[in-house]
């Protein structure tokens, strides 16, 4: 079973919303991700988090941002969605010891910009 | 540029078949990890190997990796109409620990 959670698993909202995807671990990860995914493609790291109060820009240049106020919430927010938002957004967390660790999945949101 | 790539991009077998998927990478790793997903959910992790391993199993799985080639390989073995998933492979470094993701296998397993 899943210790990290997304909500809302899907959202459709107008162009121009302000939208904050929430993800939240119980895990006490240090380490937290988003990955933007399109349908059956791969996924591609946009935003990472050490631990509070540190947040990296991915791979993947993305207009969204993230905030780390508390080790086990990293939300993600986009101030004026737009339809080339719409994709699937999968949150991960993995313990701070070592590099070689996995990483837990939350189930994702599934976000439509109309 | 994605760091892995796997190859087939779709594979369609029986159940009691062996399923094998393979994976590509560019740059220099220290782990290689596989992932399944399940649709509509997140990824769930499967196997790691270590750069330094060659082969490993896990139930019926079975991961080899070799760096000189930059290649991986997952056997599912006696597969199950439940292993119907895609499955993506990630290299891994030490440190943060990025993992860059291929863009995955889509494996059918008819009953």
């Amino acid at each position: 079973e899943a210790d990290i959670y997304q909500t809302p698993r899907y959202l459709v909202i107008g162009t121009g919303k302000k939208i904050t995807l929430e993800c939240s671990q119980t895990m006490g990860h240090d380490k937290m991700y988003w990955y933007q995914q399109d349908p059956g493609m791969e996924l591609h790291l946009i935003h990472y988090s050490y631990g509070v109060n540190s947040t990296e820009k991915g791979d993947l240049s993305s207009e969204s941002t993230v905030s780390r106020i508390r080790t086990e919430h990293f939300p993600l927010t986009l101030e004026s969605a737009r339809p080339s938002h719409t994709s699937q957004y999968l949150c991960a967390s993995s313990p701070r010891s070592g590099g070689n660790q996995p990483q837990h999945f939350g189930d994702g949101t599934r976000l439509s910009i109309l | 540029s994605q760091q892995g790539e796997e190859d087939p991009q779709a594979l369609s077998i029986q159940e009691g078949e062996n399923a094998t998927m393979n994976c590509s990478y560019k740059t220099s790793i220290n782990n290689l990890q596989w992932y399944r997903q399940n649709s509509g959910r997140g990824l769930v992790h499967l196997i790691l190997i270590r750069s330094n391993e060659r082969e490993k199993h896990s139930g019926r799985l079975r991961v080899t990796l070799d760096t000189s080639k930059k290649s991986s390989s997952l056997l599912i073995t006696a597969s199950r109409a439940a292993d119907t998933a895609s499955y993506f492979c990630a290299g891994g470094n030490t440190g943060f620990q990025k993992l860059v993701f291929g863009t995955g296998t889509r494996l059918l397993v008819s009953p």
